[in-house]
């Protein structure tokens, strides 16, 4: 069946870098656009990053912006998230989510979450 | 950005309707979709596209839009319908957004 996998969450110091890991099976990995959406304690969904389904166009909000780096390997069928700089408000469960082909289109599928928590 | 307000909470009794609004400029233009969220799980799409449900949603999940407010129905609402939902939307800027989320309490 149709299965995002996260990890490489944890807990680190702010200043430092993590790179989260989103596993995806059951469906056509290189033909779809994928997002990672992060979820602050007691907050609602935030989008974070978004990369076409060819790894060239990539958009990110505007705190994350310059520190963070979403890429993906369709030979693997694996999307990455580098996180650099981080800082305190960036703790939050962070999620791999399957798009469509158009931005119109619904997040469809989620994985469980990694957690992610930014404290010296 | 492109901002999208919905109710705090909603409270019905089991077999009532439950109706949560999520209000938006234009948003008449844009496709809105809706999901559902349990404590400690991730969020499940429920409706999209305005008012189409994915597989295995039940019938009682209906969405509509009227003027700039778009609203998810819940018929005959059961206690396991308790659970944040959030609407959201493709912005303005490139970016995706949600609502501020609704707490159902059944």
């Amino acid at each position: 069946q149709v299965q995002l996998v996260e990890s490489g969450g944890g807990v680190v110091q702010p200043g430092r870098s993590l790179r989260l890991s989103c596993a995806a099976s059951g469906f056509t990995f290189s033909n779809i656009v994928m997002y990672w959406v992060r979820q602050a304690p007691g907050k609602g969904p935030e989008w974070v990053a978004v990369i076409s389904s060819d790894g060239v166009t990539k958009y990110y909000t505007d705190s994350v912006k310059g520190r963070f780096t979403i890429s993906r390997d369709n030979s693997n069928n694996t999307l990455y998230l580098q996180m650099n700089s981080l800082r305190n408000e960036d703790t939050a469960v962070y999620y791999c989510v399957r798009g469509g082909s158009r931005p119109i289109d619904p997040f469809d599928i989620w994985g469980q979450g990694t957690v992610v928590s930014v404290s010296s | 950005s492109y901002v999208l307000t919905q109710p705090p909470s909603v409270s019905v009794a089991p077999g009532q309707t439950a109706r949560i609004s999520c209000g938006g400029n234009n948003i008449g233009s844009k496709r809105v979709h809706w999901y559902q969220q349990k404590p400690g799980q991730a969020p499940v799409l429920v409706v999209y596209d305005d008012g189409d449900r994915p597989s295995g949603i039940p019938e009682r999940f209906s969405g509509s839009k009227s003027g700039n407010t778009a609203t998810l129905t819940i018929n005959r609402v059961e206690v396991g319908d308790e659970a944040d939902y959030y609407c959201q939307v493709w912005g303005i800027n490139s970016d995706w957004v949600f609502g501020g989320g609704t707490k159902l309490t059944v």
